[in-house]
């Protein structure tokens, strides 16, 4: 059974600082692995890796993805308030339909 | 907003009754998703459908779960007999196939079950 683990479970750090999220992962087909965030209501869609070791970036947040290692890295910088949230980590099994298994998530606190 | 769409937001129902949550993809995806979420935890999948296939169903949580998606656009799922461990936000998702296979969430159905 596909299996995704998040690090840390939570997270309190102050503006500015940087955060470092981690997200390991089993899959028996890989196809994908998507990051989002979630705060009060549904996950909204931040990144999608497929190939090891390319970079996505979108303004303070970006992602990479080691599949050799078989896990992903999400960094935040220059953290705001407002990246208060659950970051969320799935794996798409290529097996199955896109069907999506999410890790637990960690909860990161940005204090001002 | 032509966005995954699901109604209702928020449901509170007594133990032992049905109810009925409704979520329209966003109009061109040809797969739809539903999960259920609960506090604490990541969403967890329960069955798609592409189109009006259902082509997974075995991780529906007991027989009291059924969705359908009869024309291949909006979808239904039915809670009967609901139990207080029902009580989770139900989940809806859409993707469409070719296009990085991104799948976009709704705003959810939170359920109460008291």
């Amino acid at each position: 059974e596909d299996k995704v683990v998040q690090s840390p479970l939570s997270l309190v750090v102050h503006e500015g600082d940087t955060v470092t999220l981690n997200c390991s992962y089993e899959v028996t087909n890989f196809r994908s692995l998507l990051w989002y965030k979630q705060e009060k209501k549904a996950p909204t869609f931040l990144f999608m890796l497929t190939s090891s070791g390319i970079e996505k970036k979108s303004g303070r947040l970006s992602s990479i993805l080691d599949k050799k290692e078989l896990f992903s890295i999400l960094n935040i910088t220059a953290t705001q308030t407002g990246d208060s949230a659950i970051y969320l980590c799935a794996v798409v099994n290529n097996n199955a339909g896109n069907m999506l298994t999410f890790g637990g998530g960690t909860r990161l606190m940005v204090k001002p | 907003d032509t966005g995954v769409s699901q109604d209702p937001r928020h449901k509170i129902t007594k133990r032992g009754q049905n109810v009925t949550f409704r979520c329209d993809p966003i109009s061109e995806h040809n797969r739809l998703y539903w999960y259920r979420q609960t506090l604490g935890q990541g969403p967890e999948f329960l069955t798609y459908f592409q189109n009006e296939a259902q082509l997974e169903k075995s991780r529906l949580l007991s027989d009291r779960f059924s969705a359908e998606r009869p024309k291949g656009s909006f979808s239904t799922l039915e809670i009967q007999r609901t139990e207080q461990g029902d009580s989770a936000m139900y989940l809806c998702a859409s993707s469409i196939t070719g296009r990085g296979n991104t799948i976009y969430f709704g705003e959810g159905s939170w359920l109460t079950v008291v």
